[in-house]
This record gives structure tokens, C-alpha cells and sequence, in this order.
């Protein structure tokens, strides 16, 4: 059964760049999956952020968020990274990686919250 | 803009009753893409339905999907003390190959 682990700082300054993880186990990175980023400003709703296809590394990114945003995966660790620039306190949020399944996602990270603070 | 518009925004009933919950899509979409999470304080987002009325697994068959046109409606037949939480509804989105959500309906004890 796939897990997944986000982990990175929980306090990032205002202008700086948001860098998170999600570990994957239980199953091998390099297979033909999906997984996406999604976040959740406290109180509000889902955001989804963007998307990674593990056999070629193709990304799509919410047109919003794009010019902001990176997601990546690293085989050799078994898992995916994001990274977001010129953060502001509107970037703060739980992080979530999400494992997809057609077009739904039944695997999530148990999320990591991101604070936007000087 | 593709943009999903849940009703209620909160749904007051009580254990035993029905729950009917909307989700309008404001452009024709493809019903396999569109999904039901669940969701409790805490935690993250649990799949429930996922091609608009096909239950995840371990999904107890209280719970079902349905559609007409652009509306998409989860129905709970019995609720159960465990199912009040927030209920969100995604969207996979062609045009730029993402995903959007609505903006959840709150299902809370009356």
C-alpha cells in the first residue's frame, strides 16, 4: 500500500521560496503514476497546485499559481519535491502530495503546514 | 474559467436523515471526471466517490453519486454519526490538464 510523507520548513519568510518533500513508499517511483500537489489555507477550501507524471517527469501547474511553482521527483530518493517563489502570507497552508488513480486521488500525505511569516 | 459551485454551504441535519449534496460545474464535464472527497478536521481528504458515482473502496453503499447535465449530487441515505465532516467535489479540467474543487459543503449535526 502507497504512503506518502510530506516534511519541510514550517516557517518561510515573505519573498522566499517554499521547498517541501513527499516521500513515497510502497511503491517504486518510475512507474506510469500521477501525483499532484494540493494545499488548504487554514480555514478554507482545497487548491489543487499541480501535477507530475513519474515516467517523464511532465508537469501541468494550476494557471494561477505557474509561473511560481515547480514540482519535481527525485527516482534516486523515491520522492517528489515543490517548490514555490516569492511566497506571501496567501501561500500559507497545509501542503498535501496526492497519489492519483484515473482522474481521483485515493492516496494523500497526511499534510504539512506552511507558515508565511517575517 | 472552469469553476465548481457546491449548495449548501452548510447542511444541518441530524443522525438517521437523508444528506443531499449539490455540486453545479459551470461547463459541460465528462462525468469519470469528476470526484467526492470527505473530509474531517485534522485530516486529510478521503476519496468517496470517484467517476461521479462509483464508490472507493471500503465506502459504505450509504453513500452514492449521481448526475444530470452539469449537476453532480452525493446522497447519503442514513447518516451516520462519522459522516459529518466537509464534502468537497474535484474536477479534472482538460483544457490545461489540471484539477479545480468546489468550495465544500459543510455537513454538521442539528
Amino acid at each position: 500500500q502507497v504512503q506518502l510523507q510530506e516534511s519541510g520548513p514550517g516557517l518561510v519568510k515573505p519573498s522566499g521560496t517554499l521547498s517541501l518533500s513527499c516521500a513515497v513508499s510502497g511503491a517504486f517511483i518510475g512507474t506510469n503514476d500521477y501525483y499532484s500537489w494540493v494545499r488548504q489555507p487554514p480555514g478554507k477550501g482545497l487548491d489543487w497546485i499541480g501535477q507530475i507524471h513519474l515516467s517523464d517527469g511532465n508537469t501541468n501547474y494550476c494557471p494561477s499559481l505557474q509561473s511560481r511553482v515547480a514540482i519535481s521527483i527525485d527516482k534516486s530518493k523515491n520522492q517528489l519535491s515543490l517548490q514555490l517563489t516569492s511566497v506571501t502570507a496567501a501561500d500559507t497552508a497545509v501542503y498535501y502530495c496526492a497519489r492519483h488513480s484515473g482522474f481521483s486521488f485515493p492516496t494523500w500525505g497526511q499534510g504539512t503546514l506552511v507558515t508565511v511569516s517575517s | 474559467e472552469v469553476v465548481l459551485t457546491q449548495s449548501p454551504g452548510t447542511l444541518s441535519l441530524s443522525p438517521g436523515e437523508r444528506a443531499t449534496l449539490s455540486c453545479r460545474a459551470s461547463q459541460s464535464v465528462e462525468s469519470r471526471f469528476l470526484t467526492w472527497y470527505q473530509q474531517k478536521p485534522g485530516q486529510a481528504p478521503r476519496l468517496i466517490i470517484y467517476s461521479a458515482s462509483s464508490r472507493a473502496t471500503g465506502i459504505p453503499d450509504r453513500f452514492s453519486g449521481s448526475v444530470s447535465g452539469t449537476d453532480f449530487t452525493l446522497t447519503i441515505s442514513r447518516l451516520e454519526p462519522e459522516d459529518f465532516a466537509v464534502y468537497y467535489c474535484q474536477q479534472y479540467i482538460p483544457s490545461f490538464s489540471g484539477y479545480t474543487f468546489g468550495q465544500g459543503t459543510k455537513l454538521e449535526v442539528k
